[in-house]
């Protein structure tokens, strides 16, 4: 079945960068039909859609995070990866990968079980 | 402030019928499908709703999504102790060229 896995610092200071890789099993992130994508929800608060990245490596991002955030994809390990730059206390979030299907229109079907960043120094 | 606007709280008794409106704009719910999310506490959002009306397998059919123009609306019928949880609607934006979301309905069973 697929399954997605976020993992990286649970603790990045301000200014510094956040990075996190999400693990895809069950399913390539090669298929040609799938935008692996990222969202976060800070504490209490609601869903933010970050980004996407196609396996040929054409991107999307919100236009909000845009000059701070890149994502990019390895498909020898199945996995993707966020970064964000210069975050500060407002990027305190939990970050969930997610597969996005804009091609079918189908949504984002499957969700990793989501990990929590918290900025502080 | 979210691009797609919903009520932040809705509620009802075991057995009623709770609807849920997401209200957007041309640009996105106008001209695009409408996605509906339920998060239960403490965990990952689970996909409840695609293309305004279709449900997932597995997924209930006491759950029901429609669209009208730029707005759209989730409806649970006979309502459950399990779906206390946090509803989102979400869209393709063509302005934003991105993804967007409502602020979440928390649905609170009586």
């Amino acid at each position: 079945q697929v399954q997605l896995q976020e993992s990286g610092p649970g603790l990045v200071k301000p200014s510094e960068t956040l990075s996190l890789t999400c693990t895809v099993s069950g399913v390539s992130v090669r298929s040609g039909t799938y935008y692996w994508s990222w969202i976060r929800q800070p504490p209490g608060k609601g869903l933010e859609w970050i980004g996407y990245i196609y396996y040929r490596g054409t991107t999307s991002y919100n236009p909000s995070l845009k000059s701070r955030v890149s994502i990019s994809v390895d498909t020898s390990k199945n996995q993707f990866s966020l970064k964000l730059t210069s975050v500060t206390a407002a990027d305190t979030a939990v970050y969930y990968c997610a597969r996005d299907n804009l091609d079918t229109a189908t949504g984002f079907d499957y969700w990793g079980q989501g990990t929590l960043v918290t900025v502080s120094s | 402030q979210s691009v797609l606007t919903q009520p932040p709280s809705a509620s009802g008794t075991p057995g009623q019928r709770v609807t849920i409106s997401c209200s957007g704009s041309n640009s996105n719910i106008g001209s695009n499908y409408v996605y509906w999310y339920q998060q239960l506490p403490g965990t990952a959002p689970k996909l409840l709703i695609y293309r305004n009306n279709q449900r997932p397998s597995g997924v209930p059919d006491r759950f029901s999504g429609s669209k009208s123009g730029t707005s759209a609306s989730l409806a649970i019928s006979g309502l459950r102790s399990e779906d206390e949880a946090d509803y989102y609607c979400a869209a393709w934006d063509d302005s934003l060229s991105g993804r967007v979301f409502g602020g979440g309905t928390k649905v609170t069973v009586l």
